[in-house]
């Protein structure tokens, strides 16, 4: 079985600062691992994803996310934040087994400040 | 387009009214899951089904009931709704072999 934490509930932080959303996980098998991010009344819109191969994978608007197995964590990253990217993130997991359960961790509101 | 369709998007309705909240996809995906979004809580599995006629529960089921005559279709049923499933529930389906997952928009429960 796998579970996701997520330590911070909101992190506050003002446009242009950088930001970082911390995620671990625990499995007792391989992973896949995802960032899915939730703006204000809207639904669930995968952020970036890791699969396999390279451990830094990157999102088309800025974000970017870097699989550490020997910490078993998955932080999502970044450089300068608009006021645009207030939303809730989540961090998900599934076991690279028979299962197809996505678990997720109980997420992070990004509050973005002029 | 390939997608997930729910619905209602919103429902309010009364304790104890039996609801049905349709999700079907158009990807022939055989996976096929139910969560619900909850403050602090994040999204937690109600049920999943692996093909057709082949369901199980999540992590939290109780009070409410599924099924999956046709692989596109999977309604979750709420028999008798209490304050308590006031919720955003989500649906989503995957194929198999894949490790993506296709979500609905999302359907907003209040149950009063």
């Amino acid at each position: 079985a796998q579970s996701v934490t997520q330590l911070d509930s909101q992190v506050p932080v003002f446009e242009e600062a950088p930001v970082e959303l911390r995620c671990n996980y625990s499995s007792s098998v391989s992973v896949y691992l995802f960032w899915y991010v939730q703006y204000p009344n809207q639904g669930l819109q995968l952020l970036l994803k890791y699969l396999s191969g390279s451990t830094l994978v990157e999102s088309i608007n800025g974000f970017e996310a870097e699989f550490n197995k020997s910490q078993t964590s998955f932080h999502l990253r970044k450089p300068s934040v608009h006021i645009s990217d207030t939303a809730e993130y989540f961090c998900a997991v599934r076991g690279q087994d028979s299962s197809y359960k996505l678990i997720f961790g109980s997420g992070t509101r990004l509050l973005v400040r002029p | 387009e390939a997608q997930v369709t729910q619905n209602p998007r919103y429902l309010i309705t009364v304790t104890g009214k039996k609801l049905t909240v349709t999700c079907s996809q158009n990807m022939n995906h055989e996976y096929m899951s139910w969560y619900r979004q909850d403050p602090g809580l994040g999204l937690r599995q109600i049920y999943y089904s692996m093909n057709v006629e082949v369901t199980d529960k999540g992590d939290v089921p109780e009070g409410y009931k599924v099924s999956r005559k046709e692989k596109r279709n999977f309604p979750l049923i709420l028999e008798s709704p209490s304050p308590n499933q006031t919720s955003l529930y989500f649906c989503a389906s995957s194929f198999q072999g894949s490790a993506g997952y296709t979500f609905g928009s999302g359907t907003r429960l209040t149950v009063v």
